[in-house]
């Protein structure tokens, strides 16, 4: 069974500078797909990237972007220019057939001003 | 705005009486699920629909039922929630295919008293 790990449960970063946070996965398969999801406190979870892992170009969405390593089987996330509004849980998550996600445990990110 | 809408966002319920969470959504995407998330948990998917077919995962208690009588609508019994059933319940939805993102609820704050 698929099994993703984020080893960070918290972390912290001051406003308007860069964070990553880590995820590695587990999986027999070659082809399938890597997200990133962010919820805010008491809000809904949203996505922030996504990643296909035949697709060696790291996914880049504003000032989000991924280091996808395959034979490593790390996803970790970069957040460039923290703002007070990324202050959330970040979840890592696997997916391939059959529409199923799994995901880690999450980072809970405090954004200090 | 296309979305997904849950009903109540907060339910109290009281040992073994069910209670019923409701689902629905406007994005016309033919896989629902529902996840339970406990407290700084990651969401733990309970079953999912793909069109009319129900997929259960293994280790969902049979006390946890669902139904999705048309396309928009889906719902979460609860037979006889114990004081363990005390979590979130995020509905997801997304249309067929593994690069798809899932899109989420608010959830429903579950309390059993």
């Amino acid at each position: 069974a698929q099994t993703v790990t984020q080893s960070q449960p918290e972390m912290s970063v001051q406003e308007a500078e860069t964070v990553t946070l880590s995820c590695t996965y587990d999986t027999s398969e070659s082809d399938y797909y890597l997200f990133w999801y962010k919820q805010p406190p008491s809000r809904q979870m949203i996505l922030v990237i996504r990643q296909e892992a035949y697709k060696q170009q790291n996914a880049t969405e504003n000032r989000f972007s991924v280091n996808f390593q395959k034979a490593a089987k790390s996803f970790s996330l970069k957040i460039s220019d923290s703002q007070l509004g990324d202050a959330a849980m970040y979840f890592c998550a696997y997916r391939n057939w059959p529409e199923k996600l799994v995901f880690g445990k999450g980072t809970k990110l405090t954004v200090n001003p | 705005d296309a979305m997904v809408i849950q009903n109540p966002r907060y339910q109290v319920t009281q040992f073994g009486k069910p209670v019923t969470l409701s689902c629905s959504q406007t994005l016309n995407h033919n896989v629902m699920y529902w996840y339970q998330q406990k407290s700084s948990q990651a969401p733990k998917l309970l079953f999912h629909y793909y069109d009319k077919d129900f997929n259960n995962e293994a280790d969902t208690p049979d006390n946890f039922q669902s139904r999705r009588p048309n396309t928009s609508f889906c719902f979460l019994d609860i037979r006889s929630p114990g004081l363990g059933d005390a979590a979130m319940y995020l509905c997801a939805t997304s249309s067929a295919g593994n690069y798809n993102e899932q899109f989420f609820g608010p959830g429903t704050r579950l309390t059993v008293l």
